[in-house]
């Protein structure tokens, strides 16, 4: 089936710095969503691109939807203790709205 | 405004025995999804609700596994019978259409471990 390959699959940064994140695919996507999961909780929605080449701000969360449509990044500046966490990449298509999710990447922030 | 809630948060069993998850979408919401997440892996769409129609099942498992969401607001996942791969975390997940715009919200999950 298709699939979304995340990396770097696990990231450490220390605090105040910036970090970066991307998704890659084999196949087009019309939609691509940033979502950031916390232990024992569901993922949440950060970000959501609708238009190649798209960039989009979240506070300092910043993703673009790549000009292929195969791809989609996302940076986080100044990184924060509370930005420890799993973050996914997913993408959609237009019709229906299935969601095809990466592996995530883990993210811990030194202070 | 309530989210999405999902009972029980944790359930232990012993293999070979049934195991039911319920949810309860956020109010208003037509579309329900149950997804499956294995450990260091992301979610995986098992089953999608429009109202109470079930319209994309295409990965569930049917020999062991079931979902019905009757009157078209909560719903109940089972499995019958449990088998020791299916330890995972359940998520459940809601949102007003299936338009790519419509967002999805989703429950905090139930982690199940089959022993």
């Amino acid at each position: 089936g298709q699939q979304l390959n995340q990396s770097p699959q696990s990231m450490f940064t220390q605090e105040g710095e910036d970090v970066s994140m991307n998704c890659t695919s084999s196949s087009i996507f019309n939609t691509w969503l940033w979502y950031k999961q916390d232990p024992g909780e569901g993922p949440v929605l950060l970000i959501a691109l609708y238009k190649a080449g798209e960039l989009t701000s979240n506070g300092r969360l910043t993703a673009q939807f790549g000009i292929t449509r195969k791809d989609s990044f996302l940076n986080i500046s100044a990184s924060i203790p509370s930005d420890v966490g799993i973050y996914f990449c997913a993408g959609q298509r237009e019709y229906g709205n299935k969601l095809v999710f990466g592996a995530g990447t883990i993210l811990r922030v030194k202070s | 405004e309530a989210g999405v809630v999902q009972s029980p948060r944790y359930k232990i069993i012993e293999k070979k025995q049934p195991v039911a998850f319920w949810c309860n979408p956020i109010s208003g919401h037509n579309t329900l999804y149950w997804y499956l997440q294995n450990l260091g892996q992301g979610p995986e769409l098992l089953i999608r609700y429009e109202n109470e129609e079930a319209v994309d099942d295409s990965q569930l498992p049917k020999d062991r596994f079931s979902a019905e969401r009757l009157k078209g607001v909560d719903s109940t996942l089972k499995i019958q019978p449990a088998e020791l791969g299916d330890s995972a975390v359940y998520l459940c997940a809601s949102s007003l259409g299936r338009l790519s715009t419509d967002t999805q919200y989703f429950g905090p999950g139930t982690r199940l471990t089959v022993l």
